[in-house]
């Protein structure tokens, strides 16, 4: 079955420890996309991949990195520097990051922080 | 830049009618709007683009008014399948570095 695949579905940390949240599609996808939500909130865009080895900043990118080496997966990782990183993270793909692509969204990972 | 969605939350009984708003300070390329049910993935419903047609599935449809930078969803004889939270999502221009901006949501309840 083609979709996306999040891993995991629950993760805790401590403050200060960099924590990388797995996104996996296999969907044939060229776009992929990293939200934040936070508790009655709206998604927030955090980084966006079009192509392999190319990613653009979104809204909130301070305090993320992300990688794209293969076109099926799209890492993000939530360093020390964000000052607040406990929140629900979905991962979206669409076959192109132009007008029209419905987006496919993981079932997310919440992570906590304490 | 972010859309703003109106009401914030609503509450219906079964078989009664919604409307959800859409509105944007810019000018529009497409409209996207998914549905979320809680501590879920949010899911596609549809995309509307710039050109005002007006799309539906089933008793779900929405319009797209290019001119007053809106566009609203329509839900008829609300089921209680139909309770979650809905996002609306803007796209200003298509080009190949575009993205989605999302409102905050409505949360919907349906009530039997």
């Amino acid at each position: 079955d083609g979709g996306i695949t999040q891993s995991p579905k629950y993760l805790f940390r401590k403050e200060g420890q960099n924590v990388t949240l797995s996104c996996e599609q296999n969907l044939n996808h060229d776009a992929m996309y990293w939200y934040r939500q936070d508790p009655g909130q709206g998604l927030r865009l955090i980084y966006y991949s079009q192509i392999v080895n190319d990613f653009q900043k979104g809204d909130i990118a301070e305090g993320y990195s992300v990688s794209r080496e293969k076109k099926e997966s799209f890492p993000l990782t939530v360093t020390s520097a964000q000052k607040n990183p406990t929140a629900f993270y979905l991962c979206a793909s669409s076959i192109a990051a132009s007008g029209t692509g419905e987006q496919y969204f993981g079932p997310g990972t919440r992570l906590t922080v304490t | 830049q972010q859309p703003v969605q109106s009401p914030q939350a609503v509450i219906l009984r079964e078989g009664e009618d919604a409307v959800i708003n859409c509105s944007s300070s810019k000018a529009l390329y497409s409209v996207h709007w998914y549905r979320q049910k809680h501590g879920e993935a949010p899911v596609f419903l549809m995309i509307l683009l710039k050109g005002g047609e007006q799309k539906g599935h089933e008793k779900i449809s929405a319009s797209f008014n290019e001119k007053k930078q809106q566009s609203s969803l329509y839900l008829t004889a609300s089921q209680l399948s139909y309770s979650g939270t809905y996002f609306c999502g803007t796209e200003w221009g298509y080009s190949s570095a575009s993205k989605i901006i999302f409102g905050s949501g409505t949360r919907l309840s349906i009530r039997p």
